[in-house]
């Protein structure tokens, strides 16, 4: 089955740095990935939307300078959290949908997620 | 706005009964829904789903069934076992490759 691989699974940073997230579609190519972020007791909300070789579309609220999204190729998205700061911890994931030849829907599939903290 | 509402946050069953949750949604555009698994530090697993021109799909012990005039859907597990303790998040799509719009999860606790 379709498989998602994110790394890092778990990040602590200091204030200010950057963070990069990548997740790679291993099995099947993936034209678009979708970025979430979930807080303690949250529902997944959507944080953009990846599409290879163009600009990300991001979702109302979410600043693209702070959370830069790159899909340079079929099988790679990046997210880099920039100047990080204690609020932007949370647990990021990404997902992707591999597409089954003659089906008309295909479920999403997600990695693991990376548990980011700032201090 | 929530578009995908699962009004109970916690659900306790015994094992071998049959375990219910449920999902009511308010954007009739939606076309396709499913049901993940979710473990804690971990990205969520797909269950199963149903497509708007059906009203049940079934897969072993997983059963969702949808009710498209009370915008409701729900997933029955039969028979319960432990290992399905877990967070259970309903979600919904529009039609095309769009994300997908999440419930806030029910925690499923399956007691032996």
């Amino acid at each position: 089955g379709a498989v998602v691989s994110q790394h890092p699974s778990r990040v602590i940073c200091k204030s200010g740095t950057s963070v990069k997230i990548e997740c790679r579609s291993l099995d099947f190519q993936a034209t678009t990935m979708f970025w979430y972020r979930q807080f303690p007791k949250q529902s997944l909300m959507l944080m953009a939307t990846s599409n290879e070789g163009s600009k990300a579309t991001y979702e109302q609220g979410v600043e693209k300078d702070k959370f830069l999204i790159n899909h340079a190729s079929l099988t790679l998205s990046t997210l880099t959290v920039t100047s990080a700061h204690p609020e932007d911890s949370s647990f990021y994931i990404c997902s992707a949908r591999g597409q089954i030849l003659g089906r008309a829907n295909s479920p999403l599939h997600f990695g693991n997620g990376t548990r980011l903290t700032v201090t | 706005d929530q578009q995908v509402k699962q009004n109970s946050p916690s659900l306790s069953v015994q094992e071998g009964r049959i375990s219910i949750l449920n999902c009511d949604y308010t954007n009739s555009m939606f076309d396709y829904f499913l049901w993940y698994k979710k473990y804690p530090a971990e990205g969520p697993t797909f269950l199963i789903s149903i497509s708007s021109i059906k009203d049940k799909n079934e897969d072993g012990r997983f059963t969702v069934f949808l009710n498209k005039s009370a915008k409701h859907l729900s997933l029955h597990i039969v028979p319960s076992q432990p290992g399905d303790s877990a967070v259970y998040f309903c979600a919904a799509r529009w039609p095309g490759n769009t994300p997908l719009v999440f419930g806030k999860g029910t925690r499923l606790s399956v007691i032996a």
